[in-house]
């Protein structure tokens, strides 16, 4: 089982937006619509932000969407905001029902 | 209001092992399948076991397979993760988090605050 690839770390502005990619193969997030991705702020605990490749729960705030293509899905956090700094990692169901995180990638605010 | 509690961390040394446990309350913890998640210190997040709601479906990441045990008891709505010939690598926080689902592909709706594991001589 082997991570998913995720860019260490991506940085914007406040009021850009940014994407953030997470790269399977077709045996993980290329062959399901099962990607979720979770935030995580430094000592706490992750939080679901989108689930089911374009789902987001309803306490989110809809600046956060994602997407896929192929054996990459996407995180794009729009009108990037200060609160919005944190680790966000991708999340997927696998083939042999195992599942896998990304590596994670951490979101700097300029 | 769903509240996830992990207990039974702390330090231990290498080849032993453990027992974590996760309270569950605030919802119908018998319909959900339930997962662990670990995080080394510094580093990212690991799967690394689920059962289904019943217990009738266990599956383990290959870094814990042979080493770890996930099991539930419904009737008292706990979740454990019984870890056996503990390693240094294995030294982590551990969260409980649950399913959407009770079985099958889903994702982590729910997540405790952790318990820390030290392995340690």
């Amino acid at each position: 089982q082997f991570a998913l690839t995720q860019p260490a770390s991506v940085s914007g502005s406040p009021g850009q937006s940014i994407t953030i990619s997470c790269t399977g193969t077709s045996s993980d997030v290329g062959g399901y619509d099962y990607v979720s991705w979770y935030q995580q702020h430094p000592g706490k605990a992750p939080k679901l932000i989108i689930y089911e490749v374009i789902h987001r729960p309803s306490a989110v705030s809809n600046r956060f969407s994602g997407s896929k293509s192929g054996n990459t899905a996407s995180l794009t956090i729009s009108e990037l905001q200060a609160e919005d700094e944190a680790e966000y990692y991708c999340f997927s169901y696998t083939t042999s029902s195992a599942r896998v995180f990304g590596g994670g990638t951490k979101v700097t605010v300029l | 209001q769903v509240h996830l509690v992990e207990s039974g961390g702390g330090v231990v040394q290498p080849g032993r092992s453990l027992r974590l446990s996760c309270t569950a309350s605030g919802f119908t913890f018998s319909n959900f399948a339930m997962h662990w998640v670990r995080q080394a210190p510094g580093k990212g997040l690991e799967w690394v076991a689920l059962i289904s709601y019943d217990g009738g479906e266990k599956f383990y990441a290959d870094s814990v397979k042979g080493r770890s045990t996930i099991s539930r008891d419904n009737s008292d709505s706990t979740l454990y993760l019984q870890m056996r010939s503990l390693r240094r690598e294995d030294t982590a926080v551990y969260y409980c988090a649950t399913s959407f689902y009770s079985t099958g592909p889903d994702y982590l709706d729910h997540w405790g605050p952790g318990t820390l594991v030290t392995v340690s001589s």
